[in-house]
Protein backbone atom coordinates (compact mmCIF):
# COMPACT_ATOMS: atom_id res chain seq x y z
CA UNK A 1 0.00 0.00 0.00
CA UNK A 2 2.02 3.07 -1.59
CA UNK A 3 2.31 6.03 1.35
CA UNK A 4 2.63 8.97 -0.99
CA UNK A 5 1.69 8.17 -4.71
CA UNK A 6 1.96 11.00 -7.15
CA UNK A 7 0.13 10.26 -11.20
CA UNK A 8 1.08 10.62 -13.69
CA UNK A 9 4.06 9.06 -13.70
CA UNK A 10 5.51 10.53 -16.55
CA UNK A 11 4.33 13.53 -18.22
CA UNK A 12 5.55 14.60 -22.44
CA UNK A 13 3.96 18.02 -23.81
CA UNK A 14 3.86 21.05 -25.89
CA UNK A 15 4.84 24.73 -24.91
CA UNK A 16 1.75 26.45 -23.87
CA UNK A 17 -0.05 23.42 -22.74
CA UNK A 18 -1.51 22.83 -19.03
CA UNK A 19 -1.10 20.02 -17.12
CA UNK A 20 -1.93 18.39 -13.45
CA UNK A 21 -0.10 16.39 -11.44
CA UNK A 22 -2.06 14.49 -8.41
CA UNK A 23 -0.91 13.53 -4.96
CA UNK A 24 -2.54 11.27 -2.22
CA UNK A 25 -0.82 10.36 1.06
CA UNK A 26 -2.30 7.70 3.37
CA UNK A 27 -0.34 8.16 6.12
CA UNK A 28 -2.37 11.20 8.17
CA UNK A 29 -0.17 13.39 7.82
CA UNK A 30 -0.85 17.22 8.19
CA UNK A 31 1.70 18.57 6.11
CA UNK A 32 2.49 18.02 2.34
CA UNK A 33 4.87 19.35 0.01
CA UNK A 34 5.75 20.11 -3.83
CA UNK A 35 9.55 20.16 -4.44
CA UNK A 36 10.94 20.65 -8.12
CA UNK A 37 14.23 18.29 -8.78
CA UNK A 38 16.12 19.99 -11.40
CA UNK A 39 18.60 18.44 -14.00
CA UNK A 40 21.79 18.79 -11.63
CA UNK A 41 19.20 16.93 -8.46
CA UNK A 42 19.02 20.24 -6.98
CA UNK A 43 15.41 19.43 -4.79
CA UNK A 44 13.13 23.54 -4.61
CA UNK A 45 10.71 23.59 -2.08
CA UNK A 46 7.70 25.09 -3.92
CA UNK A 47 4.83 24.93 -1.87
CA UNK A 48 3.74 23.84 1.72
CA UNK A 49 0.13 22.94 3.04
CA UNK A 50 -0.58 22.23 6.59
CA UNK A 51 -3.98 21.07 6.78
CA UNK A 52 -5.25 22.23 3.82
CA UNK A 53 -4.02 25.88 4.42
CA UNK A 54 -0.88 27.41 2.19
CA UNK A 55 1.89 27.66 4.48
CA UNK A 56 4.83 28.03 1.80
CA UNK A 57 4.76 29.38 -1.29
CA UNK A 58 8.72 30.31 -2.74
CA UNK A 59 8.96 32.06 -5.95
CA UNK A 60 7.79 30.21 -8.18
CA UNK A 61 5.49 31.94 -11.30
CA UNK A 62 2.05 32.30 -10.79
CA UNK A 63 1.98 29.93 -13.76
CA UNK A 64 2.03 27.17 -10.73
CA UNK A 65 -0.86 26.57 -8.62
CA UNK A 66 -1.50 23.93 -6.39
CA UNK A 67 -4.95 23.03 -4.51
CA UNK A 68 -5.55 20.81 -1.24
CA UNK A 69 -9.16 19.56 -1.24
CA UNK A 70 -8.63 17.99 1.56
CA UNK A 71 -5.62 17.19 3.72
CA UNK A 72 -4.48 13.97 2.14
CA UNK A 73 -4.52 15.10 -1.52
CA UNK A 74 -2.20 18.05 -2.65
CA UNK A 75 -2.69 18.78 -6.66
CA UNK A 76 -0.53 20.44 -8.50
CA UNK A 77 -1.80 22.65 -11.92
CA UNK A 78 0.50 24.06 -14.50
CA UNK A 79 -0.95 26.81 -16.79
CA UNK A 80 1.41 27.82 -19.99
CA UNK A 81 4.22 25.17 -19.48
CA UNK A 82 7.63 26.40 -20.73
CA UNK A 83 10.67 24.78 -21.54
CA UNK A 84 12.54 25.38 -17.97
CA UNK A 85 9.38 23.96 -16.37
CA UNK A 86 11.14 20.53 -17.01
CA UNK A 87 12.02 18.48 -14.20
CA UNK A 88 10.87 16.01 -11.53
CA UNK A 89 8.28 16.65 -9.24
CA UNK A 90 7.92 15.18 -6.11
CA UNK A 91 5.31 15.02 -3.70
CA UNK A 92 6.01 14.69 -0.03
CA UNK A 93 4.30 14.28 3.29
CA UNK A 94 5.57 15.56 6.48
CA UNK A 95 5.72 14.12 10.50
CA UNK A 96 5.71 16.90 13.20
CA UNK A 97 8.95 16.41 13.10
CA UNK A 98 10.10 17.17 9.56
CA UNK A 99 10.70 13.96 8.53
CA UNK A 100 9.53 13.52 4.73
CA UNK A 101 7.52 11.11 2.93
CA UNK A 102 8.30 11.17 -0.89
CA UNK A 103 6.17 10.08 -3.83
CA UNK A 104 8.12 8.33 -6.99
CA UNK A 105 8.21 11.57 -8.79
CA UNK A 106 6.54 12.85 -11.79
CA UNK A 107 8.87 13.53 -14.72
CA UNK A 108 7.63 16.71 -17.00
CA UNK A 109 9.20 16.86 -20.15
CA UNK A 110 8.10 20.22 -22.59
CA UNK A 111 8.83 20.19 -25.85
CA UNK B 1 16.68 30.47 8.80
CA UNK B 2 18.63 27.04 8.12
CA UNK B 3 21.39 26.10 5.63
CA UNK B 4 22.91 23.20 5.25
CA UNK B 5 26.38 22.36 3.06
CA UNK B 6 27.02 19.42 1.79
CA UNK B 7 30.42 19.67 0.81
CA UNK B 8 30.87 17.09 -2.13
CA UNK B 9 29.04 17.50 -5.27
CA UNK B 10 30.50 14.01 -6.17
CA UNK B 11 32.43 11.07 -4.75
CA UNK B 12 33.84 7.99 -6.32
CA UNK B 13 34.86 4.55 -4.28
CA UNK B 14 35.97 1.54 -4.77
CA UNK B 15 33.68 -1.30 -4.10
CA UNK B 16 34.28 -2.12 -0.28
CA UNK B 17 35.82 0.91 0.35
CA UNK B 18 35.00 3.12 2.91
CA UNK B 19 33.54 6.49 2.81
CA UNK B 20 32.32 9.70 4.11
CA UNK B 21 29.76 11.88 3.04
CA UNK B 22 30.03 15.35 5.08
CA UNK B 23 27.39 18.05 5.82
CA UNK B 24 27.29 20.95 7.66
CA UNK B 25 24.85 23.21 8.81
CA UNK B 26 24.22 26.32 9.93
CA UNK B 27 20.67 27.26 12.51
CA UNK B 28 20.15 30.00 15.31
CA UNK B 29 18.07 27.35 17.13
CA UNK B 30 18.15 23.88 17.66
CA UNK B 31 17.63 21.19 15.12
CA UNK B 32 16.36 17.78 13.56
CA UNK B 33 18.76 15.85 10.69
CA UNK B 34 18.09 13.83 8.20
CA UNK B 35 20.28 11.75 5.38
CA UNK B 36 17.74 10.85 2.53
CA UNK B 37 18.67 8.52 0.00
CA UNK B 38 17.81 8.64 -3.88
CA UNK B 39 18.38 5.50 -6.15
CA UNK B 40 18.07 6.47 -9.78
CA UNK B 41 14.59 6.84 -11.05
CA UNK B 42 13.40 6.86 -7.35
CA UNK B 43 12.11 9.21 -4.82
CA UNK B 44 13.96 10.14 -1.66
CA UNK B 45 13.74 7.64 1.63
CA UNK B 46 14.86 8.40 4.83
CA UNK B 47 18.31 6.49 5.58
CA UNK B 48 18.29 7.78 8.72
CA UNK B 49 18.15 10.75 11.49
CA UNK B 50 18.43 12.27 14.55
CA UNK B 51 15.88 13.67 16.42
CA UNK B 52 17.49 13.65 20.48
CA UNK B 53 19.55 10.90 22.65
CA UNK B 54 22.39 9.15 21.18
CA UNK B 55 24.09 11.35 18.56
CA UNK B 56 25.10 8.21 17.12
CA UNK B 57 22.55 6.64 14.86
CA UNK B 58 22.49 3.78 12.34
CA UNK B 59 21.06 2.37 9.47
CA UNK B 60 19.82 -0.96 8.80
CA UNK B 61 21.92 -0.96 5.39
CA UNK B 62 25.44 -0.41 7.46
CA UNK B 63 25.38 3.76 7.29
CA UNK B 64 25.87 5.42 10.35
CA UNK B 65 26.20 9.24 11.17
CA UNK B 66 27.27 11.47 14.23
CA UNK B 67 25.64 14.42 14.85
CA UNK B 68 28.51 16.71 16.25
CA UNK B 69 26.86 19.97 17.71
CA UNK B 70 29.86 21.95 18.23
CA UNK B 71 31.26 21.58 14.57
CA UNK B 72 27.23 21.85 13.43
CA UNK B 73 27.95 18.37 11.36
CA UNK B 74 25.94 15.64 10.61
CA UNK B 75 28.42 13.40 8.41
CA UNK B 76 27.38 10.06 6.80
CA UNK B 77 29.47 6.96 6.91
CA UNK B 78 29.89 3.21 5.81
CA UNK B 79 33.02 1.34 6.28
CA UNK B 80 32.64 -0.96 3.00
CA UNK B 81 30.49 0.31 0.39
CA UNK B 82 28.86 -1.76 -2.28
CA UNK B 83 27.74 -1.26 -5.87
CA UNK B 84 24.18 -1.18 -4.72
CA UNK B 85 24.92 2.08 -2.68
CA UNK B 86 25.41 3.84 -5.87
CA UNK B 87 23.06 6.62 -5.19
CA UNK B 88 22.29 10.54 -4.62
CA UNK B 89 22.46 11.24 -0.57
CA UNK B 90 20.74 14.37 0.96
CA UNK B 91 21.19 16.07 3.90
CA UNK B 92 18.42 18.15 5.86
CA UNK B 93 17.61 20.04 9.43
CA UNK B 94 14.33 21.30 10.19
CA UNK B 95 13.97 23.46 13.05
CA UNK B 96 12.92 21.18 16.57
CA UNK B 97 11.11 24.46 18.01
CA UNK B 98 9.66 27.50 17.29
CA UNK B 99 6.80 25.75 15.20
CA UNK B 100 7.98 25.17 11.83
CA UNK B 101 8.92 22.36 10.81
CA UNK B 102 9.84 22.77 7.41
CA UNK B 103 12.74 20.66 6.28
CA UNK B 104 16.04 22.45 4.40
CA UNK B 105 17.96 20.29 2.38
CA UNK B 106 21.79 20.33 0.79
CA UNK B 107 22.51 20.35 -2.65
CA UNK B 108 22.68 16.43 -2.49
CA UNK B 109 25.88 14.02 -3.11
CA UNK B 110 26.35 11.37 -5.48
CA UNK B 111 27.80 8.47 -4.31
CA UNK B 112 29.23 6.40 -7.36
CA UNK B 113 30.77 2.94 -6.40
CA UNK B 114 33.05 1.37 -8.71
CA UNK B 115 33.25 -2.71 -8.65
Amino acid sequence: DTAVSQTPKYLVTQMGNDKSIKCEQNLGHDTMYWYKQDSKKFLKIMFSYNNKELIINETVPNRFSPKSPDKAHLNLHINSLELGDSAVYFCASSRVNGELFFGEGSRLTVL
Amino acid sequence: AQSVTQLDSQVPVFEEAPVELRCNYSSSVSVYLFWYVQYPNQGLQLLLKYLSGSTLVESINGFEAEFNKSQTSFHLRKPSVHISDTAEYFCAVTPSSGGSYIPTFGRGTSLIVHP
